[in-house]
């Protein structure tokens, strides 16, 4: 099973500000990987999907980039609304698996 | 608009069996994989099974594998799984979610707002 970890654990930021998640994985996931915002009491929602596409609605600000073991998350300024919790998800190999997520707060 | 929405359910003891259900709308369903995901209170995601469009491939989590089983109707827009055996460890909210594919390309493009089973005696 292809393991994912996501750093920092937590980033402390404050609106306006560019937020950078990283994802790392344990084996070459190709650039099958997406990326999932959730916010508290709310499902998750599609932000990224296969490294670097933005997803239906989802705004420019948030982009992908990546391939391989090393994918980046990046929120080029951040708004009010884009502090909540990201988790990356590799579909390469089954099963499809997490990471473990970064809480992005306020700073 | 996509919707789905999730029921089923509930507080279960140990050992005993729960069917939660997904009632899908906005989109054309058979078109669709879909996939069953949880998250255990507190914690992070964790896909759990999901279906290809026509049934003809099914997957499961290890952790399930011989316990549930996933299910689905296309004529009435309906996604299902059969829980038996459960454990404590299955306490989550379980999601609901449509790939982005007929087949299970497992990208979860879009999601209900969960139903919660609690496993405890």
């Amino acid at each position: 099973e292809i393991v994912l970890t996501q750093s920092p654990a937590t980033l402390s930021l404050s609106p306006g500000e560019r937020a950078t998640l990283s994802c790392r994985a344990s084996q070459s996931v190709s650039s099958y990987l997406a990326w999932y915002q959730q916010k508290p009491g709310q499902a998750p929602r599609l932000l990224i999907y296969d490294a670097s596409n933005r997803a239906t609605g989802i705004p420019a600000r948030f982009s992908g980039s990546g391939s391989g073991t090393d994918f980046t998350l990046t929120i080029s300024s951040l708004e009010p609304e884009d502090f909540a919790v990201y988790y990356c998800q590799q579909r390469s190999n089954w099963p499809g698996t997490f990471g473990p997520g970064t809480k992005v707060d306020i700073k | 608009e996509v919707q789905l929405v999730e029921s089923g359910g509930g507080l279960v003891q140990p050992g005993r069996s729960l069917r939660l259900s997904c009632a899908a709308s906005g989109f054309t369903f058979d078109d669709y994989a879909m996939h069953w995901v949880r998250q255990a209170p507190g914690k992070g995601l964790e896909w759990v099974s999901g279906i290809s469009w026509n049934s003809g491939s099914t997957g499961y989590a290890d952790s399930v594998k011989g316990r549930f089983t996933i299910s689905r109707d296309n004529a009435k827009n309906s996604l299902y799984l059969q829980m038996n055996s459960l454990r404590a460890e299955d306490t989550a909210l379980y999601y609901c979610a449509k790939d982005m594919s007929d087949e299970q390309q497992l990208t979860f493009q879009h999601w209900g707002q969960g139903t919660l089973v609690t496993v405890s005696s």
